[in-house]
This record gives C-alpha cells, structure tokens and sequence, in this order.
C-alpha cells in the first residue's frame, strides 16, 4: 500500500565507519523526505528528493533517490557521536505522509 | 519565532478520562497535522488539515477527534483514553504544497502520554 518499508532497524557502527539506510516502496514515488530524530527529541527535516537518479550531499550525507523512484538510500560516511539517532524516510502522497520504521544508529567512540 | 510548540510535555490518564493535546505554530502554515510515535513504528498520521475549517482523516483516526478553528491552532481530542494510546504525539506545520518548493515540514517537541 502506502508504507514505506526501512531497513536496517538498528544499526551499530564504531565512529569513523560508514553508514547507509534504504528505504524501498512497492510502488513508484512522487518524492521521498529524510528525517532524523534524536533520542528524545523530535523529528528534524533534512531533504527532499523529487527526480529520477537525484544524489544530493549535505557534508558527510548523501541521499540518493532510485532511477525507478521506488527506493532512496542515506549514506554517512565517517560517522560521528553527533550523527546518533534514528533517521525516517517518509513519502508524501495526497496530503498525507506515510513514514518508514526508521533505523536507529549508535555510534561507539 | 516559536516554531511549533504542544503542551503539555507529559501526561498520566486513567481509562475513560478525556483530554485535549494543544498544538501551536506561529509560522502562519495552512498544513498541520498530528502523528503518534510507538516503538519501532515509526510516525503514523493521525488528522490532518489544509486550513482552517478543514481537517481529514490520515491512517488512525479512531479515538480521536480534531477541529481547526485558526490557522495557528490544532488541537487533538482523546474522547475516551484507552491504554493502547500510550504513546508519544507530535504535532507538525508546514506551508500548503506549492510546486517546485520543498514540503518541509517542522515538528513540535512532543507529548509524552501515558494511559493507565
């Protein structure tokens, strides 16, 4: 239907190593939005991707959106202390957002 | 600029009792929308609204009820608390779809609700 399917749920990583979430639909995507929400906090937007192929960066992520538009990916390369949390991709469709189950990174110093 | 803000942070219900989750944004936004965060579930929409005067149902609207009276205030109703809506609300805002703009939208900081 409309859920956006995340994996991995958890994911533990040593700081400096690389991390990437996937996010994957059944169905084609008008865009995909990426979340990241720190432990007792509250969602934070980070981008949109609209196009076909998109790769966009933001520092040490990269987001890329599927050439079919049906999955999205978010890398972080040499992860940080900062970067833990759980980060959402959602998908947008008729007013509603239809969020993914999140993957929870810890990062270990 | 406030952003979005919910009062209140924390809430303790027995079954039955009824309550009211306030959400506020001072960006002047047409969207709001509420959602419930459970474990390992993500955020799942639970009404929404274009603007004032309109709200609709997203994916678990049961149990609850919205009005949308100002563009700046939404409130969610629990008619009937009931233990399976312990959960964590947030409320979000962003401005109405408008081609070619991003549709960010901006999270309050939550209410944090227990049901005994």
């Amino acid at each position: 239907g409309q859920q956006v399917m995340q994996i991995p749920q958890y994911q533990h990583v040593q700081e400096g190593e690389d991390f990437t979430t996937y996010c994957n639909s059944s169905t084609t995507l008008s865009n995909i939005q990426w979340y990241k929400q720190r432990p007792g906090g509250h969602p934070v937007f980070l981008i949109q991707l609209v196009k076909s192929g998109e790769v966009k960066k933001q520092k040490r992520l990269t987001f890329q959106f599927g050439e079919a538009k049906k999955n999205s990916s978010l890398h972080i390369t040499a992860t940080q202390t900062t970067d833990v949390g759980t980060y959402f991709c959602a998908r947008y469709n008729f007013n509603k957002f239809y969020f993914g189950s999140g993957t929870k990174l810890n990062v270990k110093p | 600029n406030a952003g979005v803000t919910q009062t209140p942070k924390f809430q303790v219900l027995k079954t039955g009792q009824s309550m009211t989750l306030q959400c506020a944004q001072d960006m002047n936004h047409e969207y709001m929308s509420w959602y419930r965060q459970d474990p390992g579930m993500g955020l799942r929409l639970i009404h929404y609204s274009v603007g004032a005067g309109i709200t609709d149902q997203g994916e678990v609207p049961n149990g609850y009820n919205v009005s949308r009276s100002t563009t700046e205030d939404f409130p969610l109703r629990l008619l009937s608390a009931a233990p399976s809506q312990t959960s964590v609300y947030f409320c979000a805002s962003r401005r109405q779809r408008v081609a070619g703009v991003t549709d960010t939208q901006y999270f309050g900081p939550g209410t944090r609700l227990t049901v005994l």
